[in-house]
Formats: C-alpha cells, sequence, structure tokens
C-alpha cells in the first residue's frame, strides 16, 4: 500500500535553513504529485508549494515564494522540502501529501492529495 | 492568496446533521470544482473526505456530502456520530498550475 514517511524532528536557530525529506512507497513515485502543508501549534492548514517528479518544476504558494525549495529524486523515490531563513513563527509540524495526476489535451490536473505523511515537527528557537 | 473563510466552530447531538460553510472568491471556489474536505483528529495527519465537490472517497460513509453554490463550498454531515468530532478544512484548487491548493481557516466539529 501507499506510505509516506517524513524525517524526524528538528530543531533549529533562527536565520538557519532547514530540509525535510519524503520517501514514498507503492505506486509509481514520479507520477503523482507530493504536496508539501504546514501547520503551525493550534493553527490550520496551510499548502507551501508541490511538485510533480516526471514534469520536475516546483510550484510554490506566493508566501514562501523565495524561501522554499522543494526537489524530488526519483531513484529514491524521495521529496524534500528545504525552508530557509526560518523564524519562530516557521514552528510547525510539515506535512508530505500525495495527490494523482490526469492529463488530457495537453493540461494537467492534480488530484488533492489523498496519502499524507506522519508529520514532522520543526521547531525554530534560539 | 487568502485562506478560504469557515465557521470556528459547529456543533450538534448525535444523529443531528450539521453544515460547515467555506468561502472563497471567483479565483479558488467559485472558479473551479475542485473543492476538497479533510477531517483531522488530533495529533493526526488530515483524511480526504470529499473531493471534486462532491465526491467521497472509498471507505468514506455517505452520512458525508458536499456541494457548492458559487463562492461558497458547504460540507454536511448527516446522523452525527461521536467519532465525527474532529476540526474540518476545506480546500479548493487555486488555478494558473498544478499542484496549486489553498486551505479553509477550519472548523472545529463538537458532538454534544
Amino acid at each position: 500500500q501507499v506510505q509516506l514517511v517524513q524525517s524526524g524532528a528538528e530543531v533549529k536557530k533562527p536565520g538557519s535553513s532547514v530540509k525535510v525529506s519524503c520517501k514514498a512507497s507503492g505506486g509509481t513515485f514520479s507520477s503523482y504529485a507530493i504536496s508539501w502543508v504546514r501547520q503551525a501549534p493550534g493553527q490550520g492548514l496551510e499548502w507551501m508549494g508541490g511538485i510533480i517528479p516526471i514534469f520536475g518544476t516546483a510550484n510554490y504558494a506566493q508566501k514562501f515564494q523565495g524561501r522554499v525549495t522543494i526537489t524530488a529524486d526519483e531513484s529514491t523515490s524521495t521529496a524534500y522540502m528545504e525552508l530557509s531563513s526560518l523564524r519562530s513563527e516557521d514552528t510547525a509540524v510539515y506535512y508530505c501529501a500525495r495527490g494523482g495526476v490526469s492529463c488530457s489535451g495537453g493540461s494537467c490536473y492534480s488530484s488533492p492529495p489523498d496519502y499524507w505523511g506522519q508529520g514532522t515537527l520543526v521547531t525554530v528557537s534560539s | 492568496q487568502s485562506a478560504l473563510t469557515q465557521p470556528r466552530s459547529v456543533s450538534g447531538s448525535p444523529g443531528q446533521s450539521v453544515t460547515i460553510s467555506c468561502t472563497g472568491t471567483s479565483s479558488d471556489v467559485g472558479g473551479y470544482n475542485y473543492v476538497s474536505w479533510y477531517q483531522q483528529h488530533p495529533g493526526k495527519a488530515p483524511k480526504l473526505m470529499i473531493y471534486d465537490v462532491s465526491k467521497r472517497p472509498s471507505g468514506v460513509p455517505d452520512r458525508f456530502s458536499g456541494s457548492k453554490s458559487g463562492n461558497t463550498a458547504s460540507l454536511t454531515i448527516s446522523g452525527l456520530q461521536a467519532e465525527d468530532e474532529a476540526d474540518y478544512y476545506c480546500c479548493s484548487y487555486a488555478g494558473s498550475y498544478t499542484p496549486h491548493w489553498v486551505f479553509g481557516t477550519g472548523t472545529k466539529v463538537t458532538v454534544l
């Protein structure tokens, strides 16, 4: 069955960077869309960006443009999310999530994520 | 891209129905039939309950239903059960590229 397994919790200093990994098993990694969603303590879900590995290009929410980099390694079925210039407000649980992709007439659409990783807590503190 | 607007909380007794609204704009909810709903229990990852406005993934009870009118989508839970107590988030495709999602502010459903 499909599983997304994320890397472990991180504690980072303000101004530093963090890189979280998400290893997928079950299904064909390259032909799905991987999104990254975060949730600050007691707060709601926030979509950060996503990538369809077979296409290679990542898309980002405007709020995170310039500060987040999402990549995918097809050889290991692993996606990565790197967030830089960390501040205390970035303390959150970060989830990777997988959605299907369908293409028709030259356009492709990613269906909403239906499989989620277990989440990775990133704590930013001096 | 602003978060979609949901009521902070709704409540109902077992067996009753509750409806959660999700208001966006013509650039997201109103522009596409790609609204989904997630259920999240404390400390757990979200679970997809509804996609494409009104479709249910396999295994989701038919007590959960979705609809949309204009810029507002709705999730209705009929025959409320204790295990339905959770946070619910709407999510809409936000256009221009894929994937590109915007989530709602979240609604706490309490079973009285």
